[in-house]
């Protein structure tokens, strides 16, 4: 696609249900990213994947975050046990190369409710 | 302290004048500036980036880059209502490699006609 494209675009869930969020990003970049922004907040980094290799998970905030890149495309977010805490908007960007001043192309994230 | 810190606003500024929009950061080894523009209920838009200190144009945009004090701001000249968002400060504190932003909170500019 033209873009990176994320879904669902809203998802509203029950504490303790696992979600998957899903990220496809611009054909051909090698680096993908996933943020999560709250409500007034800035960005805040979740982890990086070159390929299908996440070299830097750190921002992840706990266990019941995971996520996966397949195919060195496609990249899923799972979160596990659900808690209220977990509401933001979770943005996915790609970008060509790893590079350190590359441009990250966002998708218009997914909007996690959780109630 | 916040790694990088912005001032949320919201910055009023009547439609013709210049906008300057603030930033500061706590990693002195920084390398990579950038200004994000996004609009409610949007993602994250591109809009400059800067790696040297002094100035650097783009139209109506300028960044402004001062490694000694830490801080980098964005102008925007003869600011138009379309310009009104939320614009975001980011700073990649790794000296090459991949692009592991450090955003600010953001300054919410509101450009009145």
């Amino acid at each position: 696609g033209a873009g990176v494209s994320q879904s669902p675009s809203n998802k509203v869930t029950e504490k303790g249900k696992d979600v998957e969020l899903r990220c496809d990003p611009i054909s051909g970049h090698t680096a993908l990213y996933w943020y999560r922004q709250s409500l007034g907040q800035g960005l805040e980094f979740l982890i990086y994947f070159q390929g299908n290799s996440a070299p830097d998970k750190s921002g992840l905030p706990s266990d019941r975050f995971s996520a996966e890149r397949t195919g060195g495309s496609v990249s899923t977010l799972t979160i596990q046990r659900t808690q209220q805490e977990d509401s933001a908007v979770y943005l996915c960007a790609s970008s060509l190369e790893p590079g350190g001043s590359e441009k990250l192309f966002f998708g218009s994230g997914t909007q996690l409710s959780v109630l | 302290q916040k790694e990088v810190e912005q001032n949320s606003g919201p910055l009023s500024v009547p439609e013709g004048a210049i906008a300057s929009l603030n930033c500061t950061y706590s990693d002195r080894g920084s390398q990579s500036f950038f200004w994000y523009r996004q609009y409610s209920g949007k993602s994250p838009e591109l809009i400059m980036f800067i790696y040297s200190n002094g100035d650097k144009e783009d139209g109506r945009f300028t960044a402004q880059l001062n490694k000694a004090s830490q801080y980098v701001s964005l102008l925007i000249r003869d600011s138009q209502p379309s310009d009104s968002a939320t614009y975001l400060c980011a700073v990649n504190p790794r000296n090459g490699g991949y692009n592991k932003l450090i955003f600010g909170a953001g300054t919410r500019l509101a450009v009145h006609p």
